[in-house]
């Protein structure tokens, strides 16, 4: 089955302890992104990858990292969380972004205290 | 700056009804406007409109886009219970056309 799986899908942490959250699709999309969702704000691209070893920022990329050493994985990592990461965080994959059809995780819901 | 704005924030409508669903967008170097349904957790592709596509529909859904005037709407005729949800539109907005932007969504609820 066709899928982009995140972990974990919750998570409750406290302020500097470093988190990942991981990613995996098995389409063989190059394209993949993460986004955080926030009450009234919408979807906020955080960083995206066009291919291995390819990442960029999107609008909201400051507190976050990613890495792209292979095609499949995606993760995003939290070196030092604070409460305002509070969200609810999609990986996303596409063949390109503007071929139409993200593929959404189904959320990764992360809370530090 | 790109953007991409929604309209109405949230709507509350009958089984039956048929609604629409509004998205302006300004962004640089148009290529495609993309629309999704998101139901209690990931977001799911509905439509995705482009010059040369301007018009699409799927069963009760159908959306249009007008490239002269910057929008685009989402009719939904015949409104189901399960056709409540946030309705999100997204345009890629920079010159390579790899970053995307959301609206801030339209939440739909529908009341049997």
């Amino acid at each position: 089955e066709a899928q982009v799986t995140q972990n974990p899908r919750y998570l409750i942490t406290v302020t500097g302890k470093k988190l990942t959250v991981t990613c995996s699709q098995n389409m063989n999309h190059e394209y993949m992104s993460w986004y955080r969702q926030d009450p009234g704000l919408g979807l906020r691209q955080i960083y995206y990858s066009m291919n291995v070893e390819v990442t960029d920022k999107g609008d909201v990329p400051e507190g976050y990292k990613v890495s792209r050493k292979e095609k499949r994985n995606f993760p995003l990592i939290l070196e030092s969380p604070s409460p305002n990461q509070t969200s609810l965080y999609f990986c996303a994959s596409s063949l390109r972004v503007y071929t139409g059809e993200l593929f959404f995780g189904e959320g990764s819901r992360l809370t530090v205290l | 700056e790109d953007k991409v704005v929604q309209s109405p924030l949230s709507l509350v409508v009958h089984e039956g009804d048929t609604v629409t669903l509004n998205c302006s967008y300004e962004v640089t170097n148009f290529r495609s406007l993309l629309w999704y349904k998101q139901e209690k957790k990931a977001p799911t592709f509905l439509f995705m409109l482009t010059s040369s596509g301007i018009e699409k529909k799927s069963g009760r859904l159908s959306s249009i886009l007008d490239k002269k005037e910057l929008f685009s709407i989402l009719n939904i005729t015949a409104t189901q219970t399960g056709d409540s949800a946030i309705y999100l539109c997204a345009a890629p907005y920079n010159n390579a056309g790899n970053m995307l932007t959301f609206g801030g969504g339209t939440r739909l609820m529908v009341k049997p």
